[in-house]
């Protein structure tokens, strides 16, 4: 089946400094989304990519997707606390059934003040 | 945020004793899914339903039962609850069509001793 392998599992930084997660698929997407869950809450949709090599901002957020459509990234510039959270990516797969998101594992990034 | 509820919030249930969990949403959603988090796992699909009475598995769907007889319900059930079910689990709805954008609830802690 699909698997998405996200990277680093944690990371902890001092406020300022820029953050980065990354996500690979073991097989080609037909969009890759992006969302948040912060200590204790519930996951929040941030953004979807689609096309190959697309690139989105939200702010201090850049997201990409890849060429091939097989991984993405997430990146923060200078960091808040109030980016603390886990990030998730989650792969939507093509065809039939395989539609379904497969998520990551996560990045938990905690922001030393 | 999408209205989404789920009961109960916290449960503590004994090993082989049966748990529903309700998902309720009004926003006339289509699909719905059950997912559950565990520390290191991320986020995992058990089953989801595209329309009353239409579900199919996830990839973890072993040891649990959903049922959907309207469109704002979808249930959850493990028929005998063992440790290893002890998790976080969300459930999410999308509008149109499967692994679109997904809103999640906000959980429901489930602890099987």
């Amino acid at each position: 089946g699909q698997q998405v392998m996200q990277i680093p599992q944690y990371q902890h930084v001092q406020e300022g400094e820029d953050f980065t997660t990354y996500c690979n698929s073991s097989t080609t997407l037909s969009n890759i989304q992006w969302y948040k869950q912060r200590p204790g809450g519930h996951p929040v949709f941030l953004i979807q990519l689609v096309k190959s090599g697309e690139v989105k901002k939200q702010k201090r957020l850049t997201f990409q997707f890849g060429e091939a459509k097989k991984n993405s990234s997430l990146h923060i510039t200078a960091t808040q606390t109030t980016d603390v959270g886990t990030y998730f990516c989650a792969g939507r797969g093509s065809g039939g059934s395989n539609y379904k998101l497969t998520f990551g594992k996560g990045t938990l990034l905690t922001v030393n003040p | 945020d999408a209205g989404i509820t789920q009961s109960p919030r916290h449960k503590v249930t004994e090993t082989g004793t049966p748990v529903t969990l309700r998902c309720h949403q009004t926003e006339n959603h289509r699909y719905m899914y059950w997912y559950r988090q565990d520390p290191g796992h991320g986020l995992r699909l058990i089953h989801y339903s595209y329309g009353v009475k239409d579900t199919d598995k996830g990839e973890v769907s072993d040891g649990y039962s959903v049922s959907r007889s309207k469109t704002e319900d979808f249930l959850l059930t493990l028929e005998s609850a063992t440790s290893s079910q002890t998790s976080v689990y969300f459930c999410a709805i999308s509008q149109r069509v499967l692994g679109e954008t997904q809103y999640f609830g906000p959980g429901t802690r489930l602890l099987v001793l």
